[in-house]
């Protein structure tokens, strides 16, 4: 059963443009959202995160959105560039049991094309 | 660099043998997880440490084990290895049990022949 999906496998971008990486779950004990950055030979890279309270957070060229009612974030890459180029992973936090448990999706494979 | 360390960087075995795989969280972070990701998989959680106590199970194996040590830093046994067991395992840390960001290690990459 999987509570955090990535339909995208891969996505493909112009330089400059921007890139829309989506991300859907289905359990709604979640309540704190991340987008983790990984590059090859390297472990994943916090990049942004937003809570369930909001729907909307913005550091500089990322921002995340996210649709509760429809269980959907997005993160959004204004302009993209050429280092963004990598696997990024969503992820969804609950805290069960006085334990934080990270739920990740399975990645999208972002490529920036000059 | 996210300041957490992860040895040894690759490690290749034979099925049947037992490997431990070490982490040493940022400084200051009390919690410890470990993940598993196979090829072309997500990250699985595998388990949580909180200041030396198990906090958390995800979908760990009964031939894995792993422990935190007083220093913090720890260590997950992987025994009675199998093919499918091949995979990046990556430690990570956050500052108590209940933080929300987690950093992550660099990765040891298990091949089993």
């Amino acid at each position: 059963d999987q509570q955090v999906k990535q339909n995208s496998p891969s996505l493909s971008v112009q330089e400059g443009r921007i890139s829309i990486l989506n991300c859907d779950y289905t359990n709604s004990m979640f309540d704190y959202f991340l987008w983790y950055k990984k590059y090859p030979a390297e472990g994943p890279t916090f990049l942004i995160s937003i809570s369930s309270i909001k729907d909307k957070n913005e550091d500089g060229r990322f921002t995340v959105f996210l649709n509760k009612s429809a269980k959907h974030l997005s993160l959004h890459i204004v302009p993209s560039q050429p280092g963004d180029s990598a696997v990024y992973f969503c992820a969804a936090s609950a805290l069960i049991q006085g334990a934080q448990k990270l739920v990740f999706g399975q990645g999208t494979r972002l490529t920036i094309n000059p | 660099d996210s300041g957490v360390t992860q040895t040894p960087k690759h490690l290749i075995t034979a099925t049947g043998q037992r490997v431990t795989l070490r982490c040493s969280p940022r400084s200051g972070d009390l919690s410890v997880y470990w993940y598993q990701q196979s090829l072309d998989q997500g990250l699985q959680f595998l388990i949580q440490y909180y200041n030396g106590e198990e906090r958390a199970k995800g979908n760990i194996l009964e031939r894995f084990s792993a422990q935190q040590f007083p220093d913090l830093h720890s260590e997950l046994n992987l025994s009675s290895l199998e093919l499918g067991d091949s995979a990046l395992y990556f430690c990570a840390s956050s500052v108590a049990s209940t933080a929300d960001t987690q950093y992550f290690g660099p990765g040891t990459r298990l091949t089993v022949l």
